[in-house]
């Protein structure tokens, strides 16, 4: 399997433009979430899904942040509009729902917003 | 509220020596404590878990020590090689609240030949 593959790898945008992240989980997992790591706040979850439906979004900083699972193979995180202050690296993970709930994740997409 | 904290942000050893992370929780409700490593540019990696209901799990090099009455867990790691430095995470588990998890503020392992 080839893990949690996240697109792009690096992003840099200016100010007020639209990001999209995109994620696509493990095959046969059920649950999938979303994570931004900074120096300030460490990983903090924004949103996570499981069976394809938001459970939980109260992560998610602002209405500018949305993130949609419209099928069970793939997921996006959306900004807009993007301001310096979203700089990160956002992670994605997935998981099976069972026992200690491991977490699988991708590689991580860097944002620079200028 | 940090529910999950790791006061160390940094720890140093000595190639062939034990390593020794620690992890703090406050909520008695957690069934499962996972670690996992962080290699720069790299997303996290599962390292070890444990269940609520034991008091020691151990894989290879890496055993976590659970202790429920003082909520407090801790990762050692032996012998310790370089290839091993990198950021450690603690996180926790409460199946009743959706199997997300609650994940400390990392600790930076550096071990030096």
């Amino acid at each position: 399997d080839a893990g949690v593959i996240q697109s792009p790898r690096h992003e840099v945008t200016e100010m007020g433009q639209e990001v999209t992240l995109r994620c696509k989980p493990i095959s046969g997992h059920n649950s999938l979430f979303w994570y931004r790591q900074t120096m300030m706040r460490g990983l903090e979850l924004l949103i996570y899904f499981n069976n394809n439906v938001p459970i939980d979004d109260s992560g998610m900083p602002e209405d500018r942040f949305s993130a949609k699972m419209p099928n069970a193979s793939f997921s996006t995180l959306k900004i807009q509009p993007s301001e310096p202050r979203d700089s990160a690296v956002y992670f994605c993970a997935s998981s099976l729902r069972t026992g200690p709930n491991i977490q699988y994740f991708g590689a991580g997409t860097r944002l620079s917003v200028l | 509220d940090q529910q999950v904290k790791q006061n160390s942000p940094s720890l140093s050893v000595q190639e062939g020596r034990i390593s020794i992370l620690n992890c703090d929780y406050t909520n008695s409700m957690f069934d499962y404590f996972l670690w996992y490593k962080k290699y720069p540019a790299e997303g996290p990696t599962f390292l070890i878990s444990i269940s609520s209901i034991k008091d020691k799990n151990e894989d290879g090099r890496f055993t976590v020590f659970l202790n429920k009455s003082a909520k407090h867990l801790s990762l050692h790691i032996v012998p310790s090689q370089p290839g091993d430095s990198a950021v450690y995470f603690c996180a926790a588990s409460d199946y009743n609240q959706g199997g997300k998890l609650i994940f400390g503020q990392g600790t930076e392992l550096s071990v030096k030949p």
